[in-house]
């Protein structure tokens, strides 16, 4: 089952501007997040993470920002460009084993 | 540094036939080893999931089966195909018993006609 949900199935955004998906889950036992992004026809590729001890963390263009409190993970980007049309999932782990819980995806489409 | 392989890139099989898709991971020791499936327009579902050889944990109950018959490899097999295992197939490693990341491959076009 998905334990991991997205609010929005599709986001569409203009070029430059900066862009945010939401995601909630639902284990308040996850202790680790973490983004992928998923280019049409290939597999999805890491983004960036989160423990769930930290409650923003900064990468190349991207910010990941966790709320424990409402268990609710975004992701932005800024200054979206063209190459990052593609569809975004948010993964945890909520079990004390070897496996990433995946949300259902938003489909992220950049305006020229 | 790490690489994960996957073949064949596509796949179109009658309803019926066996199925054996196959993985690989180079760079590595003792990784764990996942099989998704991923319906168009969809999520990932974990079908199985490997921490060590021979060893196979089943998400799904399905027409399908996992082996890892070597330590960096990973098969997923059936024995007659059915229209609904059409799908996007992908195979995922993570580091020894590593409750992170995982590294997907670039996955297996399944469809059953």
């Amino acid at each position: 089952g998905e334990s991991v949900g997205l609010h929005l199935p599709t986001l569409s955004v203009q070029e430059g501007d900066n862009s945010i998906i939401n995601c909630a889950y639902s284990n308040s036992a996850s202790d680790y997040f973490i983004w992928y992004k998923q280019e049409s026809g290939k597999g999805p590729q890491f983004i960036i993470d989160i423990r769930s001890n930290m409650d923003k963390r900064q990468g190349q263009r991207v910010t990941v920002l966790l709320n424990k409190t409402v268990k609710h993970l975004s992701l932005q980007i800024a200054a979206t460009q063209p190459g990052d049309s593609a569809v975004y999932f948010c993964a945890e782990n909520g079990s004390n084993d070897y496996k990433l819980s995946f949300g259902a995806g938003t489909t992220v489409t950049v305006r020229a | 540094s790490q690489t994960i392989h996957q073949w064949p890139a596509t796949l179109v099989q009658p309803v019926g036939s066996p199925l054996s898709l196959e993985c690989t991971v180079e760079g590595t020791s003792n990784p764990n080893l996942y099989w998704y499936r991923q319906a168009a327009g969809r999520g990932l579902q974990l079908l199985f999931y490997s921490v060590g050889i021979g060893q196979i944990s089943s998400e799904v109950p399905q027409n399908l089966s996992a082996s890892r018959p070597q330590d960096r490899q990973f098969i997923l097999s059936s024995k007659k195909l059915l229209l609904s295992d059409s799908g996007f197939y992908l195979c995922a490693w993570s580091a020894w018993k590593s409750y992170n990341e995982q590294f997907f491959g670039p996955g297996t076009r399944l469809t059953v006609l």
